[in-house]
Parts: C-alpha cells; sequence; structure tokens
C-alpha cells in the first residue's frame, strides 16, 4: 500500500511568516501533485512536478520534488491570510488499469492577519 | 452553469435507505471520478469511469454503486446507507487518465 505522510497536520502562522510543509513517502511516484482546498469546496490543483529534483514557483509558493521521486515540499513566502486552506498532496503511479493517485491527509493551515 | 457540479450539496439519511449522489460536468470530459474525505483518511477513491458505460473499481468501493449512460453525468449510489458512510463525497472530471482533475463542490452526507 502506498502511502503519504503530511507533516504538520495542523499549522497556525501569523501574515508575514514563511513557512514549509512536507510530503513524505516510502514508494516512488512518477509525479507529486499539490492541491489546496477551502471550506465547503473541493480542492484545486496548484502544481504538478514531475522530475525528480525539480523546483517549480508560483508567486510566493515554491514546490520542489525529491531526487528520489518520493517526496515533495511546499514553501510559503510571507504567508498571507488568504494562503488559509488545506494542502494536499496527490502522488501519481502506474497507468492504464494500473494508474493510481494516492492522496495524502493534506496540512490544515491557517494565516492570522 | 459551466464546470463541475454536485447535489444535493447536504443530506441527511437514516441507516438503510438508498440514497443518490449526482455529478454533473459540462466539459464532455472522459474521466469521471468519484472520492470520499474523511478525517484521518483524506481523500480516498470509491469509483472512476473511463468513458460513458465504463466504470471500475476504486479503493473504497463497497456499499456504493455507479453508473454512467451519458458522459457528462456520473451518479453514486449507496444502496443502503450505513452510518460510516457518513462523509463528504467529492465527484471530479478530468479529459484523461493524468490530467489535471476538476473537483466539484462536495455533498456532506451524513446517515444517523
Amino acid at each position: 500500500t502506498q502511502l503519504l505522510e503530511q507533516s504538520p497536520q495542523f499549522l497556525s502562522i501569523q501574515e508575514g511568516e514563511n513557512l514549509t510543509v512536507y510530503c513524505n513517502s516510502s514508494s516512488v511516484f512518477s509525479s507529486l501533485q499539490w492541491y489546496r482546498q477551502e471550506p465547503g469546496e473541493g480542492p484545486v490543483l496548484l502544481v504538478t512536478v514531475v522530475t525528480g529534483g525539480e523546483v517549480k514557483k508560483l508567486k510566493r509558493l515554491t514546490f520542489q520534488f525529491g531526487d528520489a521521486r518520493k517526496d515533495s515540499s511546499l514553501h510559503i513566502t510571507a504567508a498571507q491570510p488568504g494562503d488559509t486552506g488545506l494542502y494536499l498532496c496527490a502522488g501519481e503511479s502506474g497507468g492504464g488499469s494500473n494508474y493510481k493517485l494516492t492522496f495524502g491527509k493534506g496540512t490544515l493551515l491557517t494565516v492570522n492577519p | 452553469d459551466a464546470g463541475i457540479t454536485q447535489s444535493p450539496r447536504y443530506k441527511i439519511t437514516e441507516t438503510g435507505r438508498q440514497v443518490t449522489l449526482m455529478c454533473h460536468q459540462t466539459w464532455s470530459h472522459s474521466y469521471m471520478f468519484w472520492y470520499r474525505q474523511d478525517l484521518g483518511h483524506g481523500l480516498r477513491l470509491i469509483y472512476y469511469s473511463a468513458a460513458a458505460d465504463i466504470t471500475d473499481k476504486g479503493e473504497v468501493p463497497d456499499g456504493y454503486v455507479v453508473s454512467r449512460s451519458k458522459t457528462e453525468n456520473f451518479p453514486l449510489t449507496l444502496e443502503s446507507a450505513t452510518r460510516s458512510q457518513t462523509s463528504v463525497y467529492f465527484c471530479a472530471s478530468s479529459e484523461s487518465e493524468r490530467s489535471e482533475q476538476f473537483f466539484g463542490p462536495g455533498t456532506r452526507l451524513t446517515v444517523l
């Protein structure tokens, strides 16, 4: 069974602080996706990282895929209240009838003004 | 409206009753998915469909039935609801197996 462990589970910070959340597994994934989910809504895809060691930036968000394609991190610079939400990582593996998208349990981020 | 919609948004039912959750997408996406989201478990795949009349089991299919007679609709039926099926249910669609999945707003189901 493939598992994605996200840490921390909960994070509460003040506006302007930096933070990093982690997504770790013992399994190798072909790619890793990060989603943000706001209360009462479905998850929305933020980014997909595909290559081991890849770094992608989306404004104040920096995503990194581990060299071995087993882990990923999301770093937010100068967090804002609008960044509040549940951050989910999901790993892709297999193909065809064996295709699987495995989700982590998420990190619930609260950014206080 | 364009996009992916789910109905109802909230549902309370009793143990043993049949419940159908609806999902409709306007993009003509081939793939559609049903997930449940529970505290401590994250998102888990119940069933998915690669095209009309093609469905397959996900990680937690027991107690659920799906059908897909039309590309745009993918209803999920709980034939005899149990308390363990209390959850938030999300429908999603994508153009192909590995392309971005677009999620609906969810249905919060409570089984008493």
